[in-house]
């Protein structure tokens, strides 16, 4: 079993749904990070948590590290989110990746 | 800032030759981090280094493998020899203060050893 599952693994919508993407793991972690890579394979940074939630734009995260479950929204949606978004779990000097989530928006 | 760079952008080589990838990190940030993606494994934290020391090497694949930073704009990840299955696309990205911090991603190295 990954130390770090991610669901679903792949997810088509239409535009202007509301996506919810989401991160399990099983160890502990210092913080979680949620990233994004393009259809070009450029990767961006989208979040980094320790607790609660953030938002930026269209985008938000949140993390419960009691139930060791973080999920990334997303409001709105349009063809440019069309990516695969990461999530990645710090502890101590590792890093443990889940293994995408592959959204496709369509117009 | 140009962000980070890494160089070359694709690299295609025969099995057995020596592999040098480059990268420049964001001026001022004192962490980078070498990453490895393949369709199979995904995205894996090959090294990192804090203030040009390697912290942790743990994911380094094997002795075939080796990083440096000789300072603080400029890190090597060095495959000698290569084989076949070194093949992926090789990511440096670069953070200021720590790995919980958010990094920076460079364009990446897509390497294919035939």
């Amino acid at each position: 079993k990954n130390e770090v599952e991610q669901s679903p693994q792949n997810l088509t919508a239409q535009e202007g749904e509301f996506i919810t993407i989401n991160c399990s793991y099983s160890v502990g972690i210092s913080a979680l990070h949620w990233l994004q890579q393009h259809p070009g394979g450029g990767i961006v940074s989208l979040f980094m948590l320790s607790s609660g939630k953030k938002k930026h734009g269209r985008l938000i995260a949140t993390i419960n590290i009691q139930e060791k479950h973080s999920s990334l929204h997303i409001t709105a949606s349009h063809p440019r989110d069309s990516a695969v978004y990461i999530c990645a779990v710090f502890n101590n000097n590792d890093m443990r990746f889940g293994a995408g989530t592959r959204l496709t928006v369509k117009p | 800032d140009a962000g980070v760079i890494q160089s070359p952008r694709h690299e295609v080589t025969e099995m057995g030759q020596e592999v040098t990838l480059r990268c420049k990190p964001i001026s001022g940030h004192d962490y980078l981090f070498w990453y490895r993606q393949t369709m199979m494994r995904g995205l894996e934290l090959l090294i990192y280094f804090n203030n040009n020391v390697p912290i942790d090497d743990s994911g380094m694949p094997e002795d075939r493998f080796s990083a440096k930073m000789p300072n603080a704009s400029f890190s090597t990840l060095k495959i000698q020899p290569s084989e076949p299955r070194d093949s992926a696309v090789y990511f440096c990205a670069s953070s200021l203060l720590g790995q919980g911090n958010e990094q920076f991603f460079g364009p990446g190295t897509r390497l294919t050893v035939l």
